[in-house]
This record gives C-alpha cells, structure tokens and sequence, in this order.
C-alpha cells in the first residue's frame, strides 16, 4: 500500500525555471492538498482539492498552480521559481472533512 | 500572525518520565485540534485528535488535554520511550464538525527522548 507519493524528492532550480511537483495517492481519497514547510516554522497551506476538477486557494498560493483532472492525482506547477519557493512541499491526502490527514514525504525543492 | 503556537522549540526528557508538549492559539472559531508527530526525511503522521466538545482524549500513551478558557492544549505521553522522538506539530481547524481540511499549523517542537 503506497498512500501519497511525491516526486521528485529533491530538486535544484534556477531563478525564473518552472517545474511540477507530481503527487498521487491510491487511497481513492476525495480531498487532497499541498503544504510547503519552511526551515523552524510550520505547515502553510498552499492550495487544496476537494475532488476532481474542483480547487481552491489555501493560505499562500502565489507563484504555484494546480489542477486536479483524476481522483489519484494533484499535481503542483511552480512557475518562474524564485528563492523565496525554497522549501519542503508536502503532499497529503484525507478521505473527506473530519478525517485525518496523510502526508506524503516531502520533496526538497532549493531555488538559486 | 501565528495563530497555533508552540512556544518551546524543543524539549528533553528521560526514557521512562512523562513528556508533556504544549500548544497555544488565538483563533476562538478552531474547534478541532491535532497532533501529528514527524521523523527527519518523512512526512507528518497523524497522532492523536480532540474535539472542543471534549476537554481529554486519550489513546493509549498519548494523552490530549484541552482548555478552550484558556485557548491552551497539551500533549501527554507516558511512559515516554527513545522511539517517540521526533518533531510535534500541533494543528487546528475552525468549521465545524471536524473539518480537518484546513489545517493551521504550528512550528513544532523536537521532543528528544534520552535513553
């Protein structure tokens, strides 16, 4: 049993690239969501799904894009990286509201 | 405005004692609380819940205390043991009915458990 999976799980990009953070879940769960940790603070929300087709905003979504065309899969777009996306996204996946939340490894992404 | 806090960065205990990890919010609409516990190089895994109807929830060693007068949670584990060290972030969530699905989180805390 896989449950969320990201790639990659490291990735060095220059200012301007852009890039996606692939993630998929085989848990058949309806809500996903994409978190980035930055170094001695916690989670922050960047954008959610609460099924196919349909996304909205968390906390701090400027510079990333998402979609959500299949149950398994949310994929992250960062376009035109900056230093500032320096950072550990996480992906987690939860099978409807009041349910917990897995997590996803992380993927280290560092913008020089 | 960090609306979940965890004000020690870390914390040490002894193999065998109690460890107790304390949380602190502002936001008087969160009605839902988590704890999730997280190794290096891993993703967070969920450890324990409270409802704010509750003012306790116990799951085996894991013990979740809350004070909604004083907008203060806590986290006991007993008997602490060298596996249980790790980051803990508290979490919080404001809807209703444990919408979970939006997530406030605070910056953690290293317990570190000392054989």
């Amino acid at each position: 049993n896989a449950g969320v999976t990201q790639t990659p799980k490291f990735r060095i990009l220059k200012i301007g690239q852009s890039m996606t953070l692939q993630c998929t879940q085989d848990m058949n769960h309806n809500y996903m969501y994409w978190y980035r940790q930055d170094p001695g603070m916690g989670l922050k929300l960047i954008y959610y799904s609460v099924g196919a087709g349909i996304t909205d905003k968390g906390e701090v979504p400027n510079g990333y894009n998402v979609s959500r065309s299949t149950t398994e899969d949310f994929p992250l777009r960062l376009e035109l990286a900056a230093p500032s996306q320096t950072s550990v996204y996480f992906c987690a996946s939860s099978y409807s509201r009041g349910w917990e939340l897995f997590f996803g490894e992380g993927s280290r992404l560092t913008v020089l | 405005d960090q609306q979940v806090k965890q004000n020690s960065p870390s914390l040490s205990v002894q193999e065998g004692r109690i460890s107790i990890l304390n949380c602190d919010y502002t936001n008087s609409m969160f009605d839902y609380f988590l704890w999730y516990k997280k190794y290096p190089a891993e993703g967070p895994t969920f450890l324990i819940s409270i409802s704010s109807i509750k003012d306790k929830n116990e799951d085996g060693r894991f013990t979740v205390f809350l004070n909604k007068s004083a907008k203060h949670l806590s986290l006991h584990i007993v008997p602490s043991q060298p596996g249980d060290s790790a980051v803990y972030f508290c979490a919080a969530s404001a809807g209703g009915g444990g919408s979970n699905y939006k997530l406030t989180f605070g910056k953690g805390t290293l317990l570190t458990v000392n054989p």
